[in-house]
């Protein structure tokens, strides 16, 4: 299976602070990646799929970038509802995994 | 509205049996791909399964391969997993998802989730 690793696995960060999050795959996965945004006690949303593009409906201020190996989801401008977990997957290969996660929590 | 709603989780003793349902509806159900992806209590995402539209072809991870099954009516709307044999850590909340039109494999709209608790 392609392991994902992300880095940090806790942020804290300001309103308005631009905010980036790396995931690492185990192996090059092209840009089959995608980014999930999910808070307490509520489903996974979509953000980002081909690792760079945006779901329709999602702010600008989100954006990805990167392929093979390294990928980055950037929030230009940190707003209060964007606290929460970002999950990161992979769509190269079965099993499509998932990295174990970004917390943004506030400074 | 595209929505989601699953139902069908609870207690169970390990070894025991549940089956979960998946009701949608806002679109062409038969249509589209469907997953379930589940999450420990405070861990991360991970896939479990995926049914093409028409329910002739599914996928299972290593972890459940064997003891759940996935499959779907459409003239119902609605999705399913069979679980069997369950064990202690198969507890954990269970998303059904929609896959993309547009991208191959990617979830793009998820369930609020149900939860499955496998203790004695």
């Amino acid at each position: 299976d392609i392991q994902l690793t992300q880095s940090p696995s806790f942020l804290s960060a300001s309103v308005g602070d631009r905010v980036t999050i790396t995931c690492r795959a185990s192996q090059g996965i092209s840009s089959y990646l995608a980014w999930y945004q999910q808070k307490p006690g509520k489903a996974p949303k979509l953000l980002i799929y081909a690792a760079s593009t945006l779901q329709s409906g999602v702010p600008s201020r989100f954006s990805g970038s990167g392929s093979g190996t390294e990928f980055t989801l950037t929030i230009s401008s940190l707003q209060p509802e964007d606290f929460a977990t970002y999950y990161c997957q992979q769509l190269n290969s079965y099993p499509p995994t998932f990295g174990q996660g970004t917390k943004v929590e506030i400074k | 509205e595209v929505q989601l709603v699953e139902s069908g989780g609870g207690l169970v003793q390990p070894g025991g049996s549940l089956r979960l349902s998946c009701a949608a509806s806002g679109f062409t159900f038969s249509s589209y791909w469907m997953h379930w992806v589940r999450q420990a209590p405070g861990k991360g995402l991970v896939w479990v399964s995926r049914i093409n539209s028409d329910g002739s072809s599914t996928s299972y991870a290593d972890s459940v391969k064997g003891r759940f099954t996935i499959s779907r009516d459409n003239a119902k709307n609605t999705l399913y997993l069979q679980m069997n044999s369950l064990r202690a850590e198969d507890t954990a909340v269970y998303y059904c998802a929609r896959e993309s039109l547009v991208e191959w494999l990617v979830p793009d709209y998820w369930g609020q989730g149900t939860l499955v608790t496998v203790s004695s």
